[in-house]
């Protein structure tokens, strides 16, 4: 049982825009920012967004993130065959002092 | 270039230990706090514990508080993650990521552990 909650899938077709939603509570999102982690087939995690919107370098900017009160969300625009992966959201959590995870979307590029 | 090194993963039976380190490059190891976070075969991610870059500060995750231990050797530019009372549900690929404003700016390629009789 994560103590974030996202969909376990999602889908789309290439050059559509996808968004993939992430709940929290007052103790991880609503009083701390939202990271987001691509993690493709067979890899590591890789951090995508940071700070509920900010993008690592290298990350294109057709990823973007979002925050709103003890929710947040993964835009993905333009989609591309090699976004197929599974996303993960994040934040740290002041009660467990450490970064709590979603359970992770598959993203699946029809 | 950040480069995170896992090694010391393995089978081993359950109540048994393990030692676990990630050899840091490509950066001032010391002035970074770090993490372990592991993944269960087929399972999503989850948070196991945190240093940080003096190791004055220290948590875990309930799963493994009272068995797990996470150090640092800053000369050395290593992490560790002792293992020990092992159960079934430890089984994982265990990753060392580097800490930047608590999240995790790098990650290593993983080390499994297999906990199995």
């Amino acid at each position: 049982q994560s103590v974030l909650t996202q969909p376990p899938s999602a889908s789309g077709t290439p050059g559509q825009r996808v968004t993939i939603s992430c709940s929290g509570s007052s103790s991880n999102i609503g009083s701390n920012t939202v990271n987001w982690y691509q993690q493709l087939p067979g890899t590591a995690p890789k951090l995508l967004i940071y700070s509920n919107n900010q993008r690592p370098s290298g990350v294109p900017d057709r990823f973007s993130g979002s925050k709103s009160g003890t929710s947040a969300s993964l835009a993905i625009s333009g989609l591309q065959s090699e976004d197929e992966a599974d996303y993960y959201c994040a934040a740290w959590d002041d009660s467990l002092n450490g970064e709590v995870f979603g359970g992770g979307t598959k993203l699946t590029v029809l | 270039e950040v480069q995170l090194v896992e090694s010391g993963g393995g089978l081993v039976q359950p109540g048994g230990s393990l030692r676990l380190s990630c050899a840091a490059s490509g950066f001032t190891f010391s002035s970074y706090s770090m993490n372990w976070v592991r993944q269960a075969p087929g399972k999503g991610l989850e948070w196991v514990s945190y240093i940080s870059s003096s190791s004055s500060t220290i948590y875990y995750a309930d799963s493994v508080k009272g068995r797990f231990t996470i150090s640092r050797d800053n000369a050395k530019n290593s992490l560790y993650l002792q293992m020990n009372s092992l159960r079934d549900e430890d089984t994982a690929v265990y990753y060392c990521a580097r800490d930047t404003f608590r999240y995790c700016s790098h990650w290593g390629q993983g080390t499994l552990v297999t906990v199995s009789s």
